[in-house]
């Protein structure tokens, strides 16, 4: 399997412009999370979805913050406007049961994002 | 508030030295998983721990799971440069899929 792939990799914008990221989870995977990635506050989730369905979108911070999941292999992150305190590494990852009741999380290689 | 708290924060050591990281809660996990995150990457899973007092290897890593399922401690032997990355603790509640990731502890094997 080619594992959780995410695009693009690094994308560089300026403020008030619409950022869209994207996810391919891992193929029989039912859930999809979004997280955040910064030196201050480590990794931070920010929605997660159970078979295409947000479950908790608790930790989006903002209005400006919306993540859709159309269907099992694609899941997008959307922030509009953009503002520079969002810049940075946003990951994506998709998981399944393992042992025993443990749930085990498989991240993708994440997109940096600078917002000046 | 900081559920898990990783330490140290920041480790660098010698090629071949040994070393322990530290994953410490008040919160009981029914599973604990150790990432390891290298730079311009994501976290790559490692290992999950389920029993209390369970120690796993993986090569010249050591994990272990507290008796109370409340810390966790992971142990390198001989460490060399390719073990140089950001070390995440991460605790998972029975029946629920997300994690409580610590902040990590960030490790420098210089040769």
């Amino acid at each position: 399997d080619a594992g959780v792939i995410q695009s693009p990799r690094h994308e560089v914008t300026e403020m008030g412009q619409e950022v869209t990221l994207r996810c391919k989870p891992i193929s029989g995977h039912d859930y999809l999370f979004w997280y955040r990635q910064t030196m201050m506050r480590g990794l931070e989730l920010l929605i997660y979805f159970n078979n295409n369905v947000p479950i908790d979108d608790s930790g989006m911070p903002e209005d400006r913050f919306s993540a859709k999941m159309p269907n099992a292999s694609f899941s997008t992150l959307k922030i509009q406007p953009s503002e520079p305190r969002d810049s940075a590494v946003y990951f994506c990852a998709s998981g399944a049961w393992g042992q025993g009741t443990s749930y085990e999380q498989y991240f993708g290689p994440g997109t940096r994002l600078t917002v000046t | 508030t900081q559920l898990l708290e990783q330490s140290p924060q920041f480790l660098s050591i010698q090629e071949g030295e040994n070393l322990t990281v530290y994953c410490n809660s008040s919160s009981v996990f029914s599973s604990l998983q150790w990432y390891r995150q290298e730079p311009g990457e994501g976290p790559v899973l490692l290992v999950t721990v389920v029993t209390g007092g369970e120690v796993k290897k993986l090569k010249r890593l050591t994990f272990q799971f507290g008796d109370a399922r409340k810390d966790s401690s992971l142990h390198i032997t001989a460490a060399q440069p390719g073990d140089t990355g950001l070390y995440l603790c991460a605790g998972s509640y029975s029946g629920y899929s997300t994690l409580t990731f610590g902040k990590g502890t960030m490790l420098l094997v210089s040769p």
